[in-house]
């Protein structure tokens, strides 16, 4: 199963601080994405990155998110001023040839 | 309401019998995933079955999918301590992004 290695695995931060999550997926797959779920819910899809662009994203991803990848390896989701409601499992995901997606181990966001 | 439901929302059974978890959807789809995930742990792929795919088998594992009904089902046949978790199923529509849409899971507990 193709690896997508998530960090941190764990961060606490304070309401209004910016915090940026890291997926460091195994490169030639072009399709990229980020989930998340709040505790005891389902999975919630954020934004998908095609070919280094946006090519979806849901009503959550506003402006306080954004997805980069910087240097061609590392994919990263960052928001901006944190809230209390941020406060989730993140998790990156990347789509193997014939649509299987496979997610990383998240990262687990809680703000105080 | 929401697109993707799993039923039950939790099933609770002896070590050695079959599990059967159940996943309905709104929309036409290109294919249906289900995913295992452990307390607080990452989504680990299960399975992948097409719209033009009845069934499909992965170890103690059966997927069936029926696009008249827009239903799918996970049995796990012999059920073990281990395969206790939530399940997910996610559809991915025949239009638009690749994005998988969650449905709430079913809290499985095998009991030993």
């Amino acid at each position: 199963e193709p690896e997508v290695t998530q960090t941190p695995s764990h961060q606490v931060t304070q309401m209004g601080q910016e915090v940026i999550l890291r997926c460091v997926p195994i490169s030639n797959h072009l399709y990229f994405y980020w989930y998340r779920q709040i505790l005891g819910q389902k999975v919630e899809f954020l934004v998908s990155f095609y070919n280094n662009e946006i090519s979806e994203k849901s009503e959550i991803f506003d402006d306080q998110f954004s997805v980069e990848r910087p240097d061609g390896s590392n994919f990263t989701l960052k928001i901006r001023s944190t809230k209390l409601e941020d406060s989730a499992m993140y998790f990156c995901a990347r789509d193997v040839s014939g649509n299987t997606i496979y997610f990383g181990e998240g990262s687990w966001l809680t703000v105080v | 309401s929401q697109q993707g439901e799993e039923d039950p929302q939790a099933l609770s059974i002896q070590e050695g019998e079959n599990a059967t978890m159940n996943c309905s959807y709104k929309t036409s789809i290109n294919n249906l995933q289900w995913y295992r995930q452990n307390s607080g742990r990452g989504l680990v792929h299960l399975i992948l079955i097409r719209s033009n795919e009845r069934e499909k088998h992965s170890g103690r594992l059966r997927v069936t999918l029926d696009t008249s009904k827009k239903s799918s089902s996970l049995l796990i046949t012999a059920s073990r301590a281990a395969d206790t978790a939530s399940y997910f199923c996610a559809h991915q529509k025949i239009q638009g992004a690749q994005k998988l849409v969650f449905g709430q899971g079913t809290r499985l507990t095998i009991n030993p």
